[in-house]
């Protein structure tokens, strides 16, 4: 069963720090999704992760995948309020076909 | 941009009544899926659709089923409702396996 972790869960930070929101998974998998969702809101697409070694950035946001160590980090910098949203990943297992399994999210609170 | 619907934003029904949510995405996509969320668990997929008329279960099909006549419209049923059913549902939508799901805004049901 493929099982995908997220930490911290909760994460409050000043403006213009920096910070990283780590995403574990337990089976192999070549694919990663992060999405962001605001209060009330929908999910959001923000990036998928197609290989191993895969970096992607937008803005404030860098996503990076290593498959080997089955690990994905989503690295902030220089927060602004307007990040202030919950954050999944969610995996893509290679024999899982369409299915996703996320983890649990990160709240991330950004303070002026 | 893609886009999917769902039939209402808040729900209430009581104990013991269907319950029909329903999805409908614009872009011709392949697969559909329902999922829903509650705090401290994430998403956790419910059934999801790869084809009209076809159907697989999720992780948590207990309780409910889906429909799919058409491939834009994808409907979730709650055949009698339970007040541990209270809970949001999402609903997205892919082109094919493994591509980016597309979630719509959501419906918030509560069951008294």
């Amino acid at each position: 069963e493929l099982k995908v972790e997220q930490n911290p869960l909760f994460l409050s930070m000043q403006e213009g720090k920096n910070y990283t929101i780590y995403c574990n998974y337990s089976t192999t998998s070549d694919r990663l999704y992060w999405y962001r969702q605001d209060p009330g809101k929908s999910l959001e697409s923000l990036f998928v992760l197609l290989s191993n070694g895969a970096v992607k950035q937008e803005g404030r946001l860098m996503a990076s995948l290593d498959t080997k160590a089955r690990l994905s980090t989503l690295h902030i910098t220089a927060a602004v309020h307007d990040l202030s949203a919950t954050y999944f990943c969610a995996v893509d297992g290679e024999t899982s076909g369409s299915r996703l399994t996320f983890g649990e999210g990160t709240q991330l609170t950004v303070n002026p | 941009d893609v886009k999917v619907t769902q039939s209402s934003r808040y729900l209430v029904k009581r104990t013991g009544e269907k319950v029909f949510l329903e999805c409908v995405q614009d872009m011709d996509h392949e697969n559909m899926f329902w999922y829903r969320q509650d705090p401290g668990l994430g998403l956790r997929l419910i059934y999801f659709s790869y084809d009209v008329k076809m159907k697989e279960k999720g992780d948590i099909p207990e309780g409910y089923s889906v429909s799919r006549e058409k491939k834009e419209r994808f409907s979730l049923i709650l055949e009698s409702a339970s007040t541990n059913q209270t809970s949001m549902y999402l609903c997205a939508s892919s082109l094919l396996a493994r591509d980016t799901q597309y979630f719509g805004p959501g419906t918030r049901l509560t069951v008294l």
